[in-house]
């Protein structure tokens, strides 16, 4: 079954300790990315990877890191978590350049972080 | 920049009404537009999607048209079900294989029996 897995689903931890919510995807995409969802503001992108050690920021990158070592994985990390970055985390895949036309993004089920 | 705009929600229907859920949106170039749909709990799913001007994606009973003259990619649904309660999100994407994606901020249907 093709899928975004993301894990933890639930996480409460405290400010300043590292953590990491992986991602991986099955379907052998180029493109994955990460976005967090708070009320009234929707999804915002946190970064993007177009391909294997090619990574780039969104549009709210501050207090995140990714790597892309593999082309299945795209792990979020977070240095040193604030309570400013609890919220909702989703993970998604899509092919990228090359496809003929814009692809739709295929979504994790997220990661509901709560930072104290 | 690209943006999305979507109506406020909450909405609130009752079952078999019809839905119409605003949506506009401002790009660069020629963007291919989507709806994608989330359950309570889950991931966003692509609900359709439309590529080029007058293009109408449809599934699941729901169509949208992609109306270049009006930025417009409204969604609409003839006989709406309980089942149709989740929260709908509006996005494009560009044009040149770059897969950037900006969302509006979504829209919440509830539909009662």
């Amino acid at each position: 079954e093709a899928q975004v897995t993301q894990n933890p689903r639930y996480l409460i931890t405290v400010t300043g300790k590292k953590l990491t919510v992986t991602c991986s995807q099955n379907m052998n995409h180029e493109y994955m990315s990460w976005y967090r969802q708070d009320p009234g503001l929707g999804l915002r992108q946190i970064y993007y990877s177009m391909n294997v050690e090619v990574t780039d920021k969104g549009d709210v990158p501050e207090g995140y890191k990714v790597s892309r070592k593999e082309k299945r994985n795209f792990p979020l990390i977070l240095e040193s978590p604030s309570p400013n970055q609890t919220s909702l985390y989703f993970c998604a895949s899509s092919h990228g350049q090359g496809a003929q036309e814009n692809q739709p993004q295929h979504f994790g089920d997220g990661t509901r972080l709560s930072i104290l | 920049g690209n943006s999305v705009t979507q109506m406020e929600g909450p909405v609130t229907l009752s079952e078999e009404a019809f839905l119409t859920i605003n949506c506009t949106y401002t790009a660069t170039g020629y963007p291919s537009l989507f709806w994608y749909v989330q359950y309570p709990g889950e991931g966003l799913q692509l609900l359709l999607k439309a590529t080029k001007a007058d293009d109408k994606g449809s599934n699941k009973g729901f169509e949208a048209t992609y109306r270049k003259e009006t930025t417009s990619f409204h969604l609409e649904k003839g006989s709406v079900q309980v089942s149709d309660s989740a929260v709908y999100f509006c996005a494009l994407v560009n044009s040149g294989g770059y897969q950037k994606v900006t969302f509006g901020t979504g829209t919440k249907l509830q539909v009662i029996p």
